[in-house]
């Protein structure tokens, strides 16, 4: 079966760092690209970065540029995002997608909360 | 960046009936548009790419229409599990975009 599963939310203060996992399985992942997508009550769904399977080329939205890392590792087959300088506007469920275009496959999400 | 608008926010629809959700990009996507649904507690599944192929294992009442600005989602009959939320996204520019989403509520 085809699965995503991410780890490592939880609750940081602003400022503080957070890496965020994921986890996959049921498919060849070092040929596929990646993707973190957030999703806020307010915002909706607002795709993060992407990295790309062939020479690891990143693309990532404008507000969190700077400040959050996506990586992978093949050998692991896994996917990360290190978020530092987080704000409250970055509070929200994290999810990881399998690109093909489209975001094919999706995990469940972890949920990131920046308060005080 | 492009911007993504969805229409209606909501819609209320009875078993049954058949549903259209718009999208409309701000600048032309070709037909790099893709279709999610969400339920509660869950990551959104992807229905439908290319603005009207349909993925692997959705039901052929789910059907997308359109090109370039315009585009389509049409629910035939609406079954129970179809009730959901559901976004288009453009995959054609960086940064990907996502509209904001129609609610489809039992009647």
């Amino acid at each position: 079966e085809v699965q995503l599963v991410e780890s490592g939310g939880g609750l940081v203060q602003p400022g503080g760092s957070l890496r965020l996992s994921c986890a996959a399985s049921g498919f060849t992942f070092s040929g596929y690209s990646m993707n973190w997508v957030r999703q806020t009550p307010g915002k909706g769904l607002e795709w993060v970065s992407y990295i790309r399977s062939s020479d690891s080329t990143v693309y990532d939205a404008d507000s969190v540029k700077g400040r959050f890392t996506i990586s992978r590792d093949n050998a692991k087959n896994s996917l990360y995002l290190q978020m530092s300088s987080l704000r409250a506007e970055d509070t929200a469920v994290y999810y990881c997608a399998r690109s093909v275009g489209p975001l094919d496959v999706w995990g469940k999400g972890t949920t990131v909360t920046v308060s005080s | 960046e492009i911007v993504m608008t969805q229409s209606p926010a909501s819609l209320s629809v009875s078993p049954g009936e058949r549903a259209t959700l718009s999208c409309r990009a701000s600048q032309s996507v070709s037909n790099n548009l893709a279709w999610y649904q969400q339920k509660p507690g869950q990551g959104p599944r992807l229905l439908i790419s290319g603005a009207s192929t349909r993925a692997t294992g959705i039901p052929a009442r789910f059907s997308g229409s359109g090109s370039g600005t315009e585009f389509t989602l049409t629910i035939s009959s609406l079954q129970s599990e179809d009730f959901a939320v559901y976004y288009c996204q453009q995959y054609n520019k960086w940064p990907r975009t996502f509209g904001q989403g129609t609610r489809v509520e039992i009647k």
